[in-house]
């Protein structure tokens, strides 16, 4: 079985922090993916990357980077924490073509104070 | 980009009824997924369609890719209380876009 886990199910973090949200997936796969989810607007596509160490912008990249380091970790950093990313990141990864059959992580539900 | 069209937005059934929900699109995909997610958990693969036409089965679970390739349904058959969760379309093409989801209740 393919595991995604992601490092805090939930955060509560000032505005103005930096905030870290890490990923690890174990099935050597090479696409990983940071989306958000809000009530009403589905999941929207932060940031992904197909490969160590490459990056491309999804849908609402503005306020949000990201890492690939390794093959198996992608961590999303908020620079400067707002009220307005209060909600649910949920860490995907895929094998092969980039958006393929993504499996999930059990979700961060990061609240911004 | 634009998100897939998912209707109904929540249903409430009794134990034992059939469930139908559809997603659509203006834009063609490839590919259809269905997913399920849990309260406080994430989306989990239900089901997955490669080909126009294609009708898939998993346990009580039926879904279609639809001939036009722009739209799928997910059928449940004889609910039970588990199946209660929030269940979302995906459809990919060149990139992947997601259905707002469809909030199932299941009274037993």
């Amino acid at each position: 079985d393919v595991k995604v886990t992601q490092s805090s199910r939930y955060l509560v973090k000032r505005t103005g922090e930096k905030v870290f949200l890490e990923c690890v997936q174990d099935m050597d796969h090479e696409n990983m993916f940071w989306y958000r989810q809000d009530p009403g607007l589905g999941l929207r596509l932060i940031y992904f990357s197909y490969d160590v160490k490459m990056k491309e912008k999804g849908d609402i990249p503005e306020g949000y980077s990201v890492s690939r380091e390794k093959k198996e970790r992608f961590s999303l950093i908020l620079e400067s924490a707002s009220t307005n990313q209060t909600s649910m990141y949920l860490c995907a990864s895929s094998p092969g073509l980039t958006f393929g059959e993504q499996y999930f992580g059990p979700g961060t539900r990061l609240t911004v104070t | 980009g634009q998100q897939l069209n998912q209707s109904p937005q929540s249903m409430f059934i009794q134990e034992g009824e059939d469930v139908s929900m559809n997603c659509t699109s203006s834009s063609i995909f490839n590919t259809w997924l269905w997913y399920k997610q849990d309260p406080g958990e994430g989306p989990v693969l239900l089901i997955a369609l490669y080909k126009a036409g294609e009708l898939t089965s998993n346990g009580r679970l039926t879904a279609q890719f639809g001939i036009t390739r722009k739209d799928s349904f997910l059928n449940i058959s004889a609910s039970i209380p588990s199946d209660v969760g929030i269940y979302f379309c995906a459809g990919l093409g060149d990139d992947m876009r997601f259905g707002a989801g469809t909030r199932l209740t299941v009274k037993p």
